[in-house]
């Protein structure tokens, strides 16, 4: 998969106020993938999107895959400071191998 | 149903030394990746493998890194004669299907060369 553009790579937040994150492709994309990381952890697979403009949600997180397949976004409704962590999205290429990029990494305040 | 297994989770290695790091797939996946991460950075892709063959391994350095999955036991990184520029955090995944299907993570091995 090619990497996915995410900007900014650091975000902080209040805690209860709500966080959105987008990420960019300059090319149609297949798929895409988030994926959580806390401090110290290891990746965790939150969820995949493949239907152009595809929404999905688990509890206060909220995906979404745009109609052209080039962009994705994750909101969080009213964040908690278990939300802390970096959150990549990643395309699953051929082989299912993932291409990184560096996340943002969110902070809550508490 | 256990998940990915990597052994051990912390490795130090004095320059020079050999790091062989284990990782055992989920129960039914026969599809494992490892990757690396330095700090503050994304995961980098090394190398895939399917039971004793390797797929795709565009991601390994040419020199002193070496993988196997062998037809019993965990698959290996093995990494010879090791440089402090090669600590970082491994971590391996494994996938059940050919495609784009989910990865699941171990927990990692942090690689300290002193």
């Amino acid at each position: 998969g090619q990497q996915v553009m995410q900007i900014p790579q650091y975000q902080h937040v209040q805690e209860g106020e709500d966080f959105t994150t987008y990420c960019n492709s300059s090319t149609t994309l297949s798929n895409i993938q988030w994926y959580k990381q806390r401090p110290g952890g290891h990746p965790v697979f939150l969820i995949q999107l493949v239907k152009s403009g595809e929404v999905k949600k688990q509890k206060r997180l909220t995906f979404q895959f745009g109609e052209a397949k080039k962009n994705s976004s994750l909101h969080i409704t009213a964040t908690q400071t278990t939300d802390v962590g970096t959150y990549f999205c990643v395309e699953a290429g051929a082989n299912s191998k993932l291409t990184f990029g560096k996340g943002i990494t969110l902070s809550v305040r508490p | 149903n256990a998940g990915v297994m990597q052994n051990p989770r912390h490795l130090v290695r004095r320059r020079g030394q050999e790091a062989r790091l284990r990782c055992s797939p989920m129960k039914g996946h026969s599809h494992v990746y490892w990757y690396r991460q330095l700090p503050e950075e994304g995961l980098k892709f090394m190398v895939y493998l399917q039971k004793e063959n390797i797929i795709d391994e565009s991601g390994m350095p040419k020199e002193r890194f070496s993988a196997e999955f062998p037809k019993e036991g965990p698959s290996i990184l093995r990494i010879q004669q090791v440089v402090r520029g090669d600590s970082a955090a491994y971590f391996c995944a494994s996938s059940p299907a050919w495609g784009d299907s989910e990865a699941f993570f171990g927990q990692g091995t942090r690689l300290t060369v002193v």
